[in-house]
């Protein structure tokens, strides 16, 4: 089945160290994405690329990092930098160029800082 | 700048009860607009979407949206809900550039 799978679903951190989510597809999109979801916040675009070695900052990059070696991946380091990274990350993925945008999500990382 | 507004941060309703959840958008041209679902700790589910065309938009779980530019509108419907339809729904508009704008999310409660 086709899909999109982020890993691990629950992650803990110290604060000061960095941390890597994974996001993996095999729908064959060129376009994929990070999201941050905080409560009554809805979603926040942090980053997404539209091809491979390619990417773009959305709304909230700062302490972010991401790279894009594969079409199949894309993953998200939050840095020490970041000051509150405790949250609900979505990675998600779409066909790209289409102009209806259609995206389609994994199941989330719930990132906690302790 | 492209907006989403969902007026209302909680609804409730009864098990059996209709729904109407309101979502308003501010974009220049006509505008790509989406339904989207999420049950807690889960993704993002399509619910439908309106691109052209027929104004009023079937999608699945029995939900629909109609489309009212006059009103820049795009209000999620359901006739009878049913306690599984408990989620957040997240309306959204895409002004293209491979982008999607959210809105804040409605969060749905059911009374059995």
């Amino acid at each position: 089945d086709g899909g999109i799978t982020q890993s691990p679903k629950y992650l803990f951190r110290k604060e000061g160290q960095n941390v890597t989510l994974s996001c993996e597809q095999n729908l064959n999109h060129d376009a994929m994405y990070w999201y941050r979801q905080d409560p009554g916040q809805g979603l926040r675009l942090i980053y997404y690329s539209q091809i491979v070695n390619d990417f773009q900052k959305g709304d909230i990059a700062e302490g972010y990092s991401v790279s894009r070696e594969k079409k199949e991946s894309f993953p998200l380091t939050v840095t020490s930098a970041q000051k509150n990274p405790t949250a609900f990350y979505l990675c998600a993925s779409s066909i790209r160029g289409s102009i209806y945008n259609e995206q389609f999500f994994g199941p989330g990382t719930r990132l906690t800082v302790l | 700048a492209q907006s989403v507004t969902q007026p209302d941060i909680h609804i409730t309703v009864s098990e059996g009860a209709s729904l109407e959840l309101r979502c308003n958008y501010s974009y220049g041209a006509t505008p790509y607009l989406f339904w989207y679902v999420q049950s807690p700790g889960q993704g993002l589910q399509l619910l439908l979407k309106y691109f052209s065309g027929d104004t009023l938009v079937q999608g699945i779980k029995g939900f629909e949206a109609e489309f009212k530019r006059s009103q820049s509108s795009f209000n999620l419907r359901k006739p009878s809900v049913h306690w599984s339809d408990a989620a957040e729904y997240f309306c959204a508009v895409s002004p293209g550039e491979d982008k999607i704008i959210f809105g804040k999310g409605t969060r749905l409660h059911i009374l059995p």
